[in-house]
């Protein structure tokens, strides 16, 4: 049975600074992995995905990062801003067709003003 | 594009009477997912559609169940509704070509 493991549940920063959110997964045999983020009451917003081929993506301030063999992501925000501020969730896919998502706890990122 | 569309965003039911969501996923997506959060369990899977067909469900009750529509659209119904079925219910549409998951809005069900 995937495990999906979210490492800190919460995290504070100051404003402008790099930081690094981290995933873990017991099963290696995944399709793809994806982040999102939710706003306190709302649904996930799609951040990025990784295929299982792929090592990492790029998409603005962010960059995740995909070791299989180890079991891990890791969602890299640079200059972070108050705006960044959210819960972030990363899921994994075991397999093409018919497969659920199985979600990590979340990191709730709080930056400071 | 319009992206996952759920209605109704809000709902509040009385113990053991029943309800029914509505998603409709992107246009020319046909796996349609749902999902639960609760602050206790985070996020379940409850069952997944894709051209009309069940393809996998989750360890739920059978008071849930699901269907989808020729049209892609998606309605989970909840029966006989309990204090712990509070929740924020999520839907998620994919194209089925291994391009990830677009989640909606949710609608947030309180059971009373």
């Amino acid at each position: 049975k995937q495990e999906v493991t979210q490492i800190p549940a919460a995290l504070s920063v100051p404003e402008g600074e790099n930081l690094v959110l981290n995933c873990s997964f017991t099963d290696s045999a995944i399709y793809n992995l994806q982040w999102f983020r939710q706003d306190p009451g709302k649904g996930l917003t799609s951040l990025l995905l990784i295929q299982s081929s792929q090592r990492e993506q790029t998409s603005g301030r962010l960059n995740a990062s995909l070791d299989k063999s180890s079991g891990r992501s890791t969602l890299y925000i640079a200059a972070s801003q108050p705006g960044d501020s959210a819960t972030y969730l990363c899921a994994v896919r075991r397999g093409f067709g018919n497969e659920k998502l199985t979600f990590g706890t979340g990191t709730r990122l709080t930056i400071i003003p | 594009k319009a992206g996952v569309t759920q209605t109704p965003r809000y709902l509040i039911k009385t113990r053991g009477q029943q309800v029914t969501l509505s998603c409709s996923p992107i246009s020319g997506h046909r796996s349609v997912s749902w999902y639960q959060q609760t602050p206790g369990q985070g996020l379940q899977f409850l069952f997944e559609y894709f051209s009309e067909t069940q393809r996998n469900k989750g360890n739920f009750p059978g008071r849930f169940s699901g269907r989808q529509f020729s049209n892609s659209r998606s309605e989970m119904n909840v029966s006989t509704l309990e204090l712990g079925d509070s929740a924020l219910y999520l839907c998620a549409s994919s194209s089925d070509r291994g391009n990830g998951y677009t989640f909606g809005s949710g609608t947030r069900l309180t059971v009373v």
